[in-house]
């Protein structure tokens, strides 16, 4: 299995939104509706921000949603604040125990 | 309070065994998956695999089969990474996880560094 694919970069201004890609196969990202989101800040763990395509854990801002067309998910941020400038990873289950995560996207807020 | 506490940085030699750990606490820890993923410096995350301390299942990812041995000891809430045998290429940060009821990952360690260098 490959890793899932992400663009390498985006960014926006503060208030506008963005949203993040996350392509796989049919062998993972479309067969399951378990895609989970991650945002990393420089230096830190990562944090769950989406998981099951589109649920958000109790205490991550609505601005943060999740949706899935097909092989393609998708992470959307509305509103973007200064705070949201990190990286941030798509993951989805491959089935058999195997989890595969995306290469990554730099958000940069201009 | 759910919280993964992993062990400290360590720096090794080519061709040394490691053992690093991942201690759970605030929640039945034989209950719940605990993985671990690996982030190489300014590169992305990587899953390794993952195991049950409730009766030590354990899964890898086909990329770390034989390369690295995941175990667990349930009686003191720990998990656990291994190598027999370092390459300068283990070089990176290893975050333990917990995977919930669901196929998603809740709670991170804050990362072990590991360094391996002649």
């Amino acid at each position: 299995q490959s890793a899932l694919t992400q663009p390498a970069s985006v960014s926006g201004s503060p208030g506008q939104s963005i949203t993040i890609s996350c392509t796989g196969t049919s062998s993972d990202v479309g067969t399951y509706n378990l895609v989970s989101w991650y945002q990393q800040h420089p230096g830190k763990a990562p944090k769950l921000m989406i998981y099951e395509v589109t649920k958000r854990p109790s205490g991550v801002s609505n601005r943060f949603s999740g949706s899935k067309s097909g092989n393609t998910a998708s992470l959307t941020i509305s509103g973007l604040q200064a705070e949201d400038e990190a990286d941030y990873y798509c993951c989805s289950y491959a089935g058999n125990f195997i989890v595969l995560f995306g290469g990554g996207t730099t958000l940069t807020v201009l | 309070e759910v919280q993964l506490v992993q062990s400290g940085a360590e720096v090794k030699k080519p061709g040394e065994s490691l053992k690093i750990s991942c201690k759970g606490s605030g929640y039945s820890f034989s209950s719940y998956w605990i993985g671990w993923v690996r982030q190489m410096p300014g590169k992305g995350l990587e899953w390794m695999g993952i195991i049950y301390p409730g009766d030590s299942d354990t899964r890898y990812s086909p990329s770390f089969q034989g390369q690295v041995t995941i175990s667990a000891d349930k009686s003191i809430n720990t998990a656990y990474l291994q190598w027999n045998s370092l390459k300068d290429s283990d070089t990176a940060m290893y975050h333990c996880v917990r995977r919930s009821n669901g196929e998603y990952y809740d709670y991170w360690g804050q990362g072990t560094l590991v360094t391996v260098s002649s």
